[in-house]
């Protein structure tokens, strides 16, 4: 059983275009977490969540919009894509917020053309 | 100044090779320090955990934390191809979120 699961794992799109991310974890966790990774490897938070409520958000474009339907549930919506959103993009989980142990999913590899 | 700053490498090794990672930080505010591992096209995954000084072993694998420096370490002992991989540092203050490093990228070479 995969604990922490993204789909899709891969994401081809065009400038301009709309699309979401989705995320489940079937730990029992309490928070969840949107990480950006940039082709240098650099990890980067964007939005936390914890029990459905926003604890985390940092400077991130407006076009980025995370809803969490539920606690095992976080889905990241980006609008009118940009060149500069290609990234791979992890989702993770933890027991508590701000947990220092972190629980990564596979990463979504998102190209935009 | 990135408040992490960690050589991206790449650093290649002989198997067998002991192996030192490092980071250096910025605030001294942070009091935990974790090191993730992430192999390729896969999420990072903790590696060890160190809470304030000190050092912490597991297995090959020795956690450095010199705060009076502001200068972690990871040593891998015996290396082996499986260790093959990047591995990001991560810190953090009480109650505030991660911070990663840029991440090594490791090669062990049988």
């Amino acid at each position: 059983d995969t604990a922490v699961s993204q789909t899709p794992k891969y994401l081809v799109t065009q400038m301009g275009n709309d699309k979401s991310i989705k995320c489940e974890q079937n730990l029992g966790h309490d928070t969840m977490y949107w990480y950006k990774q940039d082709s240098k490897k650099f990890l980067k938070i964007m939005f936390s969540y914890n029990n459905k409520e926003l604890i985390i958000n940092e400077t991130v474009p407006n076009r980025f919009s995370p809803k969490s339907p539920d606690k095992a549930h976080l889905n990241l919506h980006i609008n009118s894509l940009e060149l500069g959103d290609s990234a791979v993009y992890f989702c993770a989980s933890s027991p508590r917020a701000l947990d220092y142990e972190q629980y990564f999913g596979p990463g979504t590899r998102l190209t935009v053309t | 100044q990135k408040e992490v700053e960690q050589d991206p490498g790449p650093l290649s090794v002989p198997e067998g090779a002991i192996v030192s990672l490092n980071c250096t930080y910025s605030n001294s505010a942070f009091q935990y320090f974790m090191w993730y591992r992430q192999y390729s096209r896969k999420g990072p995954e903790l590696l060890m955990y160190t809470y304030s000084s000190g050092n912490k072993e597991d297995g090959r694998f020795t956690a450095q934390v010199d705060k009076s420096s502001k200068y972690i370490s990871l040593f891998i002992r015996d290396s082996q191809p499986s260790d093959s991989a990047t591995y990001l540092c991560a810190m953090r203050t009480s109650g505030s979120r991660l911070t990663f490093g840029e991440g090594t990228q490791l090669t062990v070479n049988p």
